[in-house]
């Protein structure tokens, strides 16, 4: 069965510079999450949309962004980027905001 | 193919009883597994094991890894309405993660 996709799985950039990690429901879902997990840290909620509108924002900073598009796919873009961001940032996908939530592979951010 | 079975998919017990939540994985290149409580939005960590037999224990919860038979559990004793969530086993590979599909625990008073 296909899974939620997350892409790159590693990236590295270096501090000031942008980042952007895309997200691939499991098809027909139509609501995505992304979280960020800090090393030994408890994963935070970043924003939600659900049918492409943001549905529900969570500690995601001024200097981050996201959207979903028509296909539902989602995109986080991260600029001036910290030392501090270097983290696993997890893509989630259910069908609804009350159903069960199916996590990505994570992507791995290294800022230098 | 990497992947990673929860079981029970759903449990509903009572206050008081105990549960087992199973987690058995199957990957190429093994580092760490992870346990999650996940209530609404994002999951709250419970345990990392890395090492086979070692019992990792907080407060009625309890966790232990068998990497020979491939596979995790985590202890719940004395359960509370408070511990209804949904449990995720992740593998990290160091590439990548892997998650189950967690198990629904449902706790009554």
């Amino acid at each position: 069965a296909a899974g939620v996709i997350q892409s790159p799985r590693h990236l590295i950039k270096e501090k000031r510079e942008t980042a952007t990690l895309k997200c691939y429901p499991i098809p027909r879902h139509d609501t995505v999450y992304w979280y960020q997990q800090g090393p030994g840290q408890d994963p935070q909620f970043l924003i939600s949309f659900y049918e492409k509108m943001q549905s529900d924002k969570g500690s995601i900073p001024d200097r981050f962004s996201a959207q979903q598009f028509s296909d539902y796919h989602s995109e986080l873009n991260m600029s001036s980027l910290e030392l501090g961001d270097s983290a696993l940032y997890f893509c989630a996908s259910s069908l609804g905001s009350v159903n069960e939530q199916f996590f990505g592979p994570g992507t791995r951010l290294t800022v230098l | 193919e990497d992947k990673v079975v929860q079981s029970p998919l759903s449990l509903v017990v009572h206050e008081g009883d105990t549960v087992t939540l199973n987690c058995s994985y199957e990957v190429t290149n093994f580092r760490s597994l992870l346990w999650y409580k996940q209530e609404k939005k994002a999951p709250t960590f419970l345990f990392m094991l890395t090492s086979s037999g070692i019992e990792k224990k907080s407060g009625r919860l309890s966790s232990i890894l068998d990497k020979k038979e491939l596979f995790s559990i985590l202890n719940i004793t004395a359960t509370q309405t408070g511990d209804s969530a949904i449990y995720l086993c992740a593998v990290d590979t160091g590439n990548q993660f892997y998650f189950g599909t967690g198990t629904s625990l449902t706790v009554i008073p």
